[in-house]
């Protein structure tokens, strides 16, 4: 069955880079029928689109973040990664990492917390 | 940017039927999806395209959708049930999220 399992720094300092990693595992990362991406949390808040990408690199963006986000894939590692720059406090999130399908997200990851913070 | 809007709390007795609406312009030309959260949990889907359940849903939760607005019904609500819930739309390459409701079995 499918897993998704985010890794990175649980603390990151403002105005630094956010990197995340999700491993993929029983399951292919160059899987046609889906899209990967990223979702973030904040505590006590509600849940935010960040991006997806195919694996063969086709990526959207959440507008509000484009700016400053990158979401990639390396399928030599069935790696799926995100970076985002420039961060202030309010990128303090749960960051997931997910399978999207046309519609709808049906795989989840169960989340890291980052938190920005000098 | 597209939005959708949830009522923040939702309260039901423990067997009683509960409705979670949904609400954004033009919804029911969109598909929508529902997902729970638990504290301390990640997401998970119950409901997609409208009103399709995901393999393991239980039968009491079930989805709808009229003009603009979605609605998410939770039949004879157990106390397991309770958790947040949030509603979601694909809109012009974009995956919006609804406010989330919390609910509360009483």
């Amino acid at each position: 069955q499918l897993q998704l399992q985010e890794s990175g720094p649980g603390l990151v300092k403002p105005s630094e880079t956010l990197s995340l990693i999700c491993t993929v595992s029983g399951g292919s990362i160059t899987a046609t029928s889906y899209y990967w991406g990223w979702i973030r949390q904040p505590p006590g808040k509600g849940l935010e689109w960040i991006g997806t990408v195919s694996y063969r690199g086709a990526t959207y963006y959440n507008p509000s973040l484009k700016s400053r986000i990158t979401i990639s894939v390396d399928t030599s590692k069935s790696h799926l990664s995100l970076k985002l720059t420039s961060v202030t406090a309010a990128d303090t999130a749960v960051y997931f990492c997910a399978t999207f399908r046309e519609t709808d997200i049906d795989r989840w990851g169960q989340g890291a917390l980052v938190t920005v913070s000098s | 940017s597209y939005e959708l809007t949830q009522p923040p709390a939702v309260s039901v007795s423990p067997g009683q039927t509960a409705s979670i609406t949904c609400s954004g312009d033009k919804l029911g030309d969109k598909y929508t999806s529902w997902y729970q959260q638990k504290p301390g949990q990640s997401p998970v889907l119950v409901i997609y395209q409208d009103n399709k359940r995901p393999s393991g849903i239980p039968e009491r939760f079930s989805g709808s959708t009229s003009g603009n607005t979605a609605a998410l019904t939770i039949t004879g609500t157990q106390a397991m049930d309770e958790a947040d819930y949030y509603c979601q739309a694909w809109d012009r390459n974009s995956y919006v999220f609804g406010t989330g409701t919390k609910v509360t079995v009483l």
